[in-house]
């Protein structure tokens, strides 16, 4: 079936470590997002792509590196320089048209700092 | 910055009731788009409207929309425990970067 796989559900860091997390979509979408859920909040985008080879930052990218290198795949970088990284992580992905359409999101991955 | 902003913050109604929840926005929109999160997963999404269509219709959501009072609202028909869930509205700008801007959510918790 087709989807987003993200990769690990769970992941804990020690303060100083950078995390990578992984997403993978078999949906042959153009454009993909990370985004950032804290408890009880909305959603916060990091980075976004519609291209591979390119990428643009979103409205709290400080902190977070990603890659584009293939047009399946999205790995978000969440490096020591992230002062609170403990949260929920989404990645999606979308069928570029014009304007922003349907996000088909993955199931998450929870990210906790020891 | 945050675009939608969903009212209210949460609701709590008996199963077969009606659940309404409204999102306002500040700019001007492509579309307005409605997903559904239940507790620890990802968002799925539910209903799209576009600036020039005023009324949707899937199945028991019922969908509005105000470009004038820059205002949406979802109705859900007949609840049932399954509804229990976060529901979050996200705006498209004009002359965006075709990324979704999301509301913090109106936590919807259906009795039985």
């Amino acid at each position: 079936d087709g989807g987003i796989t993200q990769s690990p559900k769970y992941l804990f860091r020690k303060e100083g470590q950078n995390v990578t997390l992984s997403c993978e979509q078999n949906l042959n979408h153009d454009a993909m997002y990370w985004y950032r859920q804290d408890p009880g909040q909305g959603l916060r985008l990091i980075y976004y792509s519609q291209i591979v080879n390119d990428f643009q930052k979103g409205d709290i990218a400080e902190g977070y590196s990603v890659s584009r290198e293939k047009k399946e795949s999205f790995p978000l970088t969440v490096t020591s320089a992230q002062k609170n990284p403990t949260a929920f992580y989404l990645c999606a992905s979308s069928v570029l048209a014009g304007e922003a359409g349907e996000l088909f999101f993955g199931e998450g991955s929870r990210l906790t700092v020891l | 910055s945050q675009q939608g902003e969903e009212d209210p913050q949460a609701l709590s109604i008996q199963e077969g009731e009606n659940a309404t929840m409204n999102c306002s926005y500040k700019t001007s929109i492509n579309n307005l788009q409605w997903y559904r999160q239940n507790s620890g997963r990802g968002l799925v999404h539910l209903i799209l409207i576009r600036s020039n269509e005023r009324e949707k219709h899937s199945g028991r959501l019922r969908v509005t929309l105000d470009t004038s009072k820059k205002s949406s609202s979802l109705l859900i028909t007949a609840s049932r425990a399954a509804d229990t869930a976060s529901y979050f509205c996200a705006t498209d700008k004009i002359q965006g970067a075709q990324k979704l801007v999301f509301g913090q959510g109106t936590r919807l918790t259906i009795n039985p």
